[in-house]
This record gives C-alpha cells, structure tokens and sequence, in this order.
C-alpha cells in the first residue's frame, strides 16, 4: 500500500516563474492538505482540497492556488515566485475525520533562484 | 487554536527515557493533544493523541494532568535513530486537516 507521494522530489526555480507540485494521496484517502515548511520552522497550512474543492486556506496570498482531480490527487501552482518561496512543500491526506491524524509525504524541495 | 510552548532543543544518551513537555494553558474543552515527530528532509509523522489521564502505544506515552494545561510525551529507552523533531500541537481539527506547528524540539540523541 503506497503512502503518500508527491513529485519532483526537489525543483529549482528563478523569480517570477511559476511551479507545479503533484501529490497522490494514500489509498482510502479523499482529503488533501498542503503545508509549507520554511528552514528551522514548523508546518504551515496553506489549504486544503475535499471532493475537488478548497475547503480552508491559511494566510497565503493568491498566488498559491491548488486543484483536486477526481482520483483525489492534487496540484499545487505557485505563480510569480519570490525568493522567499523556498521551502518544503508539504502534502499530506487523510479521510478527512475529526481530529483524525494526518498521513505526510516526504515533500517538494523548492528552490528559488 | 491554544498555543502550545515547549522546548526548542534536548539532548539525551542512548537507552534513557526522555521526556518532553509541551504547555498549553489556554486548551479547549473539544481541543485533543497530538504529537508529530520529524526527520530531516522528510513529512511529519504521528506518534500519539490522546485527550486525558494517559495513553500508551507500541512507540510512545502521553501523560495529560487533570487540568490539560500541559501534556508529557515519553520515549522510552531512546535510540540514535530517535534524533528528530517532535511537535506538540492542540486543537480540535474538525474536518479541516489544518494543523498548527510550533517550532518542535529538537531532540538529539547521543550513543
């Protein structure tokens, strides 16, 4: 049973690009979330996506934006990259139940340049 | 969301027991205790919840006083292979999946 995978695995980027990150969530899973982790800091929520919509968006601006197609897998696209975009990508799914824990890939290493 | 605070760093020996206490005066009452660990370059990954008294699994322990105002994870008998983060986090996720990181402490395990 593969867990969750996400693609590329790291990617690097100059300003004002734009990227595409790809996850596929566990198998059972229909709930998608996506985290953003900075060096030496903790997970931050960026959004998440339930039956191809976004349910919940943290404090990020428009220009991280997402989809889910109908096999629950997911994109995420940042446009107009800053340098500050350089982080770990996180994703992670779940069955999207009350307090139930979260499955994490092992993340996107983005680089901008 | 209650904030949580707990320390940034520890160190320990191999085959001690170690403890990490997190702090978090200001939990709800529908609000559950969770903690993650983290390795370098890799997601989270759960290690144990519980919401009172205390909970045991085959990795960790989780001793909640009667108050909840703070909460103790408990490896026993720690390994190299133990040296990672670990979060504190309390809140009631609902059906959202957002969780709220801290900074984590960082635990180093000595041989």
């Amino acid at each position: 049973d593969a867990g969750v995978t996400q693609s590329p695995t790291h990617l690097i980027k100059t300003r004002g690009q734009q990227v595409t990150l790809r996850c596929s969530p566990k198998s059972g899973h229909d709930t998608v979330s996506w985290y953003q982790q900075a060096l030496g800091q903790g997970p931050q929520f960026i959004f998440q996506y339930y039956e191809e919509e976004e349910r919940q968006r943290g404090n990020f601006p428009d220009r991280f934006s997402g989809h889910q197609f109908p096999n629950y897998s997911s994109e995420l696209n940042v446009n107009a990259l800053l340098l500050g975009d350089s982080a770990l990508y996180l994703c992670a799914s779940s069955t999207g139940q009350p307090n139930e824990k979260l499955f994490f890939g092992s993340g996107t290493q983005l680089s901008v340049l | 969301l209650a904030k949580t605070t707990q320390p940034i760093s520890m160190d320990s020996y191999e085959g001690q027991e170690v403890n990490i206490t997190c702090s978090h005066n200001n939990i709800a009452t529908n609000d559950y205790i969770t903690w993650y660990q983290q390795f370098p370059s890799q997601g989270p990954r759960f290690i144990i919840q519980g919401y009172k008294t205390k909970v045991t699994n085959e990795v960790a322990s989780l001793f909640i006083p009667a108050d909840r105002k703070s909460s103790t994870l408990s490896l026993p008998r720690v390994s190299l292979s133990d040296t990672a983060v670990y979060y504190c986090l309390v809140g009631y996720s609902g059906n959202t999946g957002k969780l709220i990181f801290g900074q984590g402490t960082t635990l180093q395990v000595k041989p």
